[in-house]
């Protein structure tokens, strides 16, 4: 079955400090990852997606399929980036598109 | 471009009463999935539309249903509603497949539903 796990429901970091919000799944194909971001009072938006292999906002996220895991860092938080991360796979040549999400980390900066 | 558009943005219902949610897809994009968002957890899906047909159902009951129209727009019904389906109700809609970006989906802000 297709899972994606989150273990940590907060991480809080100081300003400057590197973050790295922890992403694995469980997939028997050839899965698609991505990270989602919900800012206060604002909706889901992509954040990245590990096929375009580009850092958005500072962060990278690298696809392990040893490890089965796709975690996001950055290395020096800023307050902005204190949201709500989801990390999320889909299935490939499927033929349509269904998003697993996890259950999502908070990340709060703090000055 | 709205982006993709839903309504009502808050409701309450009565348990047993029945709702009715409407989105409106980005333009451009001729698939709408809706997912289930509880609070605390991550969005759920519970199906897809794609040519007006369900192309792909979670694991939601038969309470749940859903159409989608000509103009790509769709909507969401429950039936006999329940305390547990209090959630807030995303649609998302994504672009053809098999065009570039197709399985990139584009989130609406959602209808929060409170069921008493």
């Amino acid at each position: 079955a297709q899972r994606v796990t989150q273990p940590e429901k907060l991480l809080s970091v100081f300003k400057g400090a590197p973050v790295e919000l922890k992403c694995n799944y469980s997939y028997s194909g050839s899965p698609e990852l991505f990270w989602y971001v919900q800012y206060s009072r604002q909706r889901l938006q992509l954040l990245l997606r590990h096929i375009s292999r580009e850092s958005i906002k500072g962060f990278t996220a690298d696809l392990n399929k040893g490890e089965t895991s796709f975690h996001l860092k950055k290395p020096f938080a800023q307050e902005e980036d204190s949201a709500m991360y989801y990390c999320a796979l889909i299935s490939l040549g499927t033929g349509f598109q269904k998003l697993v999400f996890g259950t999502g980390t908070r990340l709060l900066v703090s000055p | 471009d709205a982006g993709v558009t839903q309504s009502p943005t808050h409701l309450i219902k009565t348990r047993g009463q029945q709702v009715t949610l409407r989105c409106s897809p980005k333009s451009g994009h001729d698939t709408v999935s809706w997912y289930q968002q509880a609070l605390g957890q991550g969005p759920q899906f519970i199906f897809q539309y794609y040519e007006e047909e369900e192309r792909q159902r979670g694991n939601f009951p038969d309470r749940f249903s859903g159409h989608q129209f000509p103009n790509y727009s769709s909507e969401l019904n429950v039936n006999a509603l329940l305390l547990g389906d209090s959630a807030l109700y995303l649609c998302a809609s994504s672009r053809p497949l098999p065009s570039s970006g197709a399985n990139v989906l584009t989130f609406g802000a959602g209808s929060r539903l409170t069921v008493l």
